[in-house]
């Protein structure tokens, strides 16, 4: 089955840890995104890639860093520079700009 | 910002009841998406109704689009207790854009 997969489902670290989230998609989609979501909020855009080895940066962007390496593959670091970076974060892609997209599951990240 | 806004942000309604939710919005749209989520899941795209569209109908889904009011609506007919989800509206504000501006969402509880 097609889809996008994001690992792990929950994830715990210590303040001042660096933390990778991945994200895999087999959808053949040239977009990923990357989205957090803290409780009663809409989802806020911190990285997105048109393709392969090019991303920009979106409204959130501080404290996170992204590489795109493989068309499937868009992982996500969560820094230590990140002031608050409890919350659930969700990797999207679309086949093309402004094309609806499709979401992994999530990841929701403590950190403690 | 040009994030959209659900309203009403809670809805309960019985089961066999329509559910009613409205998004505004706040400049002019290339199009206008519905997307649900599943508690603890990753958002599910529902409809897509482009701003040349004023209508479109998707099994028990109806999605409304003004754009003179810069408001859109989303109905579900004959509701059932799996409906149970929070809402989201993401507008799409030019062709070519990478950023969906997503909305608060609206907190659906569907009574069996």
């Amino acid at each position: 089955d097609g889809g996008i997969t994001q690992s792990p489902k929950y994830l715990f670290r210590k303040e001042g840890q660096n933390v990778t989230l991945s994200c895999e998609q087999n959808l053949n989609h040239d977009a990923m995104y990357w989205y957090r979501q803290d409780p009663g909020q809409g989802l806020r855009l911190i990285y997105y890639s048109q393709i392969v080895n090019d991303f920009q940066k979106g409204d959130i962007a501080e404290g996170y860093s992204v590489s795109r390496e493989k068309k499937e593959s868009f992982p996500l670091t969560v820094t230590s520079a990140q002031k608050n970076p409890t919350a659930f974060y969700l990797c999207a892609s679309s086949i093309v700009e402004s094309s609806p997209l499709h979401f992994g599951n999530g990841t929701r990240l403590t950190v403690t | 910002s040009q994030q959209g806004e659900e309203d009403p942000q809670a809805l309960s309604i019985q089961e066999g009841e329509n559910a009613t939710m409205n998004c505004s919005y706040k400049t002019s749209i290339n199009n206008l998406q519905w997307y649900r989520q599943n508690s603890g899941r990753g958002l599910v795209h529902l409809i897509l109704i482009r701003s040349n569209e004023r209508e479109k109908h998707s099994g028990r889904l109806r999605v409304t689009l003004d754009t003179s009011k810069k408001s859109s609506s989303l109905l579900i007919t004959a509701s059932r207790a799996a409906d149970t989800a929070s809402y989201f509206c993401a507008t799409d504000v030019s062709p070519g854009a990478n950023n969906l501006f997503f909305g608060t969402g609206t907190r659906l509880t569907v009574i069996p």
